[in-house]
C-alpha cells in the first residue's frame, strides 16, 4: 500500500498564480482531510470531503480556496490569486470509513508564494 | 467549536529522563484524542492515541493518560533517547472526524 500520495511535494508561485494540490488517498479510502500548517505552527483543518461530496469546509477561507474530490482521481485543492500569506505546508490524511481512528498523513505540499 | 490547548511549547530534557507535555480541550463531546510525532520537514507521524472510555493507554516507552472530568490528557515519554527530538502535537476530534490540534511542543533530548 502505497499510503497517502501527495504532489508536488515543492510548489512555488508567483503572487497572483494559482496553485493546485493533489493528494491520492490509500487504496480503499473514500475520506480525504486537508490541514494547512503555517511555519513554526500547528495543523488547521481546512475541509473534509467524501467522493464527490464536501461535508466539513469550515476552515476554508470563503475566497480563492476551493477543494473537490470527484468520483474518478485525486482531491484537489485549489487557491487562486496566491498571496505571501498561503505560504505554507498542506496535508492530506485518509481515511475509510467514518469513525475510523488514527488517519494517516500524506508527505505534504510545502507552497511557497514569491 | 473545540479548542486544544498544549504546553509546554519547548522542552528540554536530558537523555534517559522523561518527558511529560499536557493537553486540555474545551468539548466535552470529544471522544478520540491521538498524538503526532513531526520531524522537520516530514509529515505528522501518529505515535498514539486514546479512546474517551479508557483512562490510561502504554506503548513501550510511550504512555497518555486521560482524565475526562478535568478534559486534559497527557502524553509521557520515558527513558527518552536523541531520536525523540521532534515537535509532538496533540489532537482532539469531535463527532465529525474533524481533528483540532494543539499548538506543539518542541522537545530537544539532551545528549
Amino acid at each position: 500500500n502505497a499510503g497517502v500520495m501527495q504532489n508536488p511535494r515543492h510548489l512555488v508561485r508567483r503572487r497572483g498564480q494559482e496553485a493546485r494540490l493533489r493528494c491520492s488517498p490509500m487504496k480503499g479510502h473514500s475520506h480525504v482531510y486537508w490541514y494547512r500548517q503555517l511555519p513554526e505552527e500547528g495543523l488547521k483543518f481546512m475541509v473534509y470531503l467524501q467522493k464527490e461530496n464536501i461535508i466539513d469546509e469550515s476552515g476554508m477561507p470563503k475566497e480563492r480556496f476551493s477543494a473537490e474530490f470527484p468520483k474518478e482521481g485525486p482531491s484537489i485543492l485549489r487557491i487562486q490569486q496566491v498571496v505571501r500569506g498561503d505560504s505554507a505546508a498542506y496535508f492530506c490524511a485518509s481515511s475509510p470509513l467514518q469513525g475510523v481512528d488514527g488517519y494517516t498523513f500524506g508527505s505534504g505540499t510545502r507552497l511557497t508564494v514569491v | 467549536g473545540e479548542n486544544v490547548e498544549q504546553h509546554p511549547s519547548t522542552l528540554s530534557v536530558q537523555e534517559g529522563d522523561s518527558a511529560v507535555i499536557k493537553c486540555t480541550y474545551s468539548d466535552s463531546a470529544s471522544n478520540y484524542f491521538p498524538w503526532y510525532k513531526q520531524e522537520l520537514g516530514k509529515r505528522p507521524q501518529l505515535i498514539i492515541d486514546i479512546r474517551s472510555n479508557v483512562g490510561e493507554k502504554k506503548d513501550q516507552r510511550i504512555a497518555v493518560t486521560l482524565n475526562k472530568t478535568a478534559k486534559h490528557f497527557s502524553l509521557h515519554i520515558t527513558e527518552t533517547q536523541p531520536e525523540d527530538s521532534a515537535v509532538y502535537f496533540c489532537a482532539a476530534r469531535t463527532g465529525n472526524e474533524k481533528l483540532t490540534f494543539g499548538t506543539g511542543t518542541r522537545l530537544t533530548i539532551i545528549p
